[in-house]
């Protein structure tokens, strides 16, 4: 079965820091992109970031760069989110989801969407 | 930043077709991706590149796209619709955006 299981949240003070973590299975981890997104209690959804197969492109939403870091380990089936100076805003669920890219005819790589998600991890940012 | 504008809710009765619109404020416009979210859960996908359906989400949901419009449709809606609906796209940085989200009722 594909899955992503995310842990690592918590309760952490203003200006804290905190990991997260997704574990991979049922497929195989080191040929996907994956992003992490959050939710704030009762608003919308929200990216937060995105990482290449093998590490070496990431990009951020503007409110967490230089704050967040995402990273990987395939041989662990893992993706991180290093999250410090955190804030209040920062208060949400967090996903991790697989980006599902498939090559064309043309031999262009198409986005198809996060077609699998994790069922999330609680951070809450209060003193 | 690209921005997704969504209506925050749609109100339709059952059997009847709920449109949930997502409009993008700058171009070029990217493929559009829409997700379901009931209370509590993750989101799941129920539509990419703009109108492709992905295996086991039922032919009542299709997409459509007209400018830098995207549109969610859902054909003879049944209470299990009920939920959240996000649009998604992605800008020309290689980041992503979601929409801001509409809340479905079934009457």
């Amino acid at each position: 079965e594909v899955q992503l299981v995310e842990s690592g949240g918590g309760l952490v003070q203003p200006g804290g820091s905190l990991r997260l973590s997704c574990a991979a299975s049922g497929f195989t981890f080191s040929s996907y992109w994956m992003s992490w997104v959050r939710q704030a209690p009762g608003k919308g959804l929200e990216w937060v970031a995105n990482i290449k197969q093998d590490g070496s492109e990431k990009y951020y939403v503007d409110s967490v760069k230089g704050r967040f870091t995402i990273s990987r380990d395939n041989a662990k089936n893992s993706l991180y989110l290093q999250m410090n100076s955190l804030r209040a805003e920062d208060t949400a669920v967090y996903y991790c989801a697989r980006d599902r890219w498939v090559r064309g005819a043309d031999n262009y790589y198409y986005y198809y969407g996060m077609d699998v998600w994790g069922q999330g991890t609680t951070v809450t940012v209060s003193s | 930043s690209y921005e997704l504008t969504q209506p925050p809710s749609v109100s339709v009765s059952p059997g009847q077709t709920a449109r949930i619109t997502c409009s993008a404020d700058a171009l070029p416009k990217q493929y559009a991706y829409w997700y379901q979210q009931k209370p509590g859960q993750a989101p799941v996908l129920v539509i990419y590149k703009d109108s492709e359906r992905p295996s086991g989400i039922p032919e009542r949901f299709s997409g459509s796209s007209s400018g830098t419009t995207v549109t969610l449709t859902i054909s003879g809606v049944q209470a299990e619709d009920e939920a959240d609906y996000y649009c998604q796209s992605a800008d020309s940085s290689g980041t992503y955006v979601f929409g801001t989200g509409t809340k479905v009722t079934v009457l």
